[in-house]
């Protein structure tokens, strides 16, 4: 069974510190990798999508794909209050279909 | 990216009836999913929603249970059948793509819907 494992947490942190969250993922033929931000009571919002192996920067946001160690992170620099939400690592593991994790839960303490 | 709605936004329900979800988007799409979010859990995909053919589900959902409608590109309904307590979730739709171009592989979620079953 394909399977996408996330540490549920919740994982704190204090305010203008940084997040790690990490994600491993079963299926070796995955290509595409996405993080997404869910708030309390809301729908899950896109936060970055990667899929070539390396560092890929968005503002205070960095995902970093290992496709060798079947591994993705993101790193969030300078951590809000605002940033404190479940985060989301989806794969895609063929047909456009995503497989989620269990998601990390982000705590940022002022 | 597109702007995507569902109705209702939530609903009570009793056991034993049956509800219809809606998704809109304000432009085509190339693929339309529906997901569930059982209560503490993470998204689990119901079914692709098809345009002009049945649906595609996975494992575990079948259709007269959640059966799903994609009269066209840009519109899906999911029907939850014969309710009880357990089918209380969160009921999401996603779009990816563009109709006429190439998947973006890239989903975007609608606002989601929740139900409660009692």
């Amino acid at each position: 069974q394909k399977e996408v494992e996330q540490n549920s947490g919740p994982l704190s942190v204090p305010e203008g510190a940084i997040a790690s969250l990490n994600c491993t993922y079963s299926d070796r033929g995955s290509q595409s990798f996405f993080w997404y931000r869910q708030y309390s009571g809301k729908s899950p919002e896109l936060i970055m999508s990667i899929y070539s192996n390396g560092d890929k920067e968005d503002g205070r946001f960095t995902a970093q794909l290992n496709k060798a160690s079947q591994y993705v992170s993101l790193l969030i620099r300078d951590s809000q209050p605002s940033d404190s939400a479940t985060y989301l690592c989806a794969v895609n593991m063929g047909g456009n279909k995503l497989v989620f994790g269990a998601g990390t839960i982000l705590r940022v303490k002022s | 990216s597109a702007v995507i709605s569902q109705k209702p936004s939530r609903d009570i329900c009793q056991r034993g009836t049956s509800l219809t979800i809606q998704c809109q988007v304000d432009s085509q799409v190339t693929m339309m999913f529906w997901y569930r979010q059982q209560p503490g859990q993470s998204l689990t995909l119901i079914a692709t929603a098809n345009q002009g053919s049945e649906a595609t589900y996975e494992s575990g959902f079948v259709i007269d249970k959640f059966p799903i409608s994609r009269p066209n590109l840009t519109f899906s309904t999911l029907t939850v059948s014969n309710m009880s307590p357990e089918d209380s979730s969160i009921y999401l739709c996603s779009v990816d793509g563009l109709a006429g171009g190439t998947s973006t592989d890239t989903q975007y979620f609608g606002p989601g819907t929740r139900l409660t079953v009692l």
